[in-house]
């Protein structure tokens, strides 16, 4: 079955190292986007991308950096994580302009 | 700006019905999206809404009003599984989805 996985699930690092988080789907996706979503907050849109080699910012991108090499990986890097950038990180693919999301399980990313 | 508007937390009885509210501002409008998010869970796909009207789904329904920028998810015959955050998102001009900050939903027995 096609899906979408996110690692790591849990990390928990230090202020001002550089962390990636991976997202891999197997759909065939062009849309992939990645999302942060804090208590009190809907999501948040950081990065996206509608194809190889194309890549987007979202409404909070400060400090996030994606690549997309590929059609399946879309990973997100925190150049120099701090502790504001504690939350739970959630990756997602759609098929077409209207198409609904699917969404990984989730990266929980504590930064000390 | 744009903006999404839902309650914070709801209560509902078991078996029972519950109408969850969302209303919104966005530079244009291409659809509305409900999604329903167990905790510690990822959000998971309900219903798409871009006419206005109901559209129903077995035990879950939405609603749009286009010209009052409004609409709302219907559950029907409560199941205690039903508890979870709801989270309605519009989708703008630009196709960028809007996300309200979600619903939580309670069911008692």
């Amino acid at each position: 079955d096609a899906e979408i996985t996110q690692s790591p699930r849990h990390k928990i690092t230090e202020t001002g190292r550089q962390v990636t988080l991976a997202c891999h789907q197997t759909w065939n996706h062009n849309n992939m986007f990645w999302y942060r979503q804090d208590l009190g907050h809907g999501l948040r849109l950081i990065h996206y991308s509608y194809g190889v080699q194309d890549t987007n910012k979202g409404e909070v991108s400060d400090g996030y950096s994606v690549s997309r090499s590929n059609t399946e990986d879309l990973p997100l890097t925190l150049e120099s994580a701090a502790s504001s950038q504690t939350s739970v990180y959630f990756c997602a693919s759609s098929k077409g302009d209207v198409g609904e999301l699917f969404f990984g399980e989730g990266s929980r990313l504590t930064v000390l | 700006g744009q903006n999404i508007d839902q309650p914070t937390e709801m209560t509902a009885t078991e078996g029972a019905i519950v109408q969850i509210n969302c209303t919104y501002q966005t530079s244009g409008f291409n659809g509305l999206f409900w999604y329903q998010q167990h905790a510690g869970e990822a959000p998971t796909f309900l219903s798409y809404n871009v006419l206005d009207g109901l559209e129903e789904k077995g035990r879950f329904s939405s609603f749009l009003s286009r010209s009052k920028g409004y609409s709302y998810l219907l559950l029907k015959e409560l199941q205690m599984k039903d508890s979870a955050s709801y989270l309605c998102a519009a989708l703008d001009s630009n196709y960028q989805l809007i996300w309200g900050a979600g619903t939580k939903l309670i069911i008692k027995p």
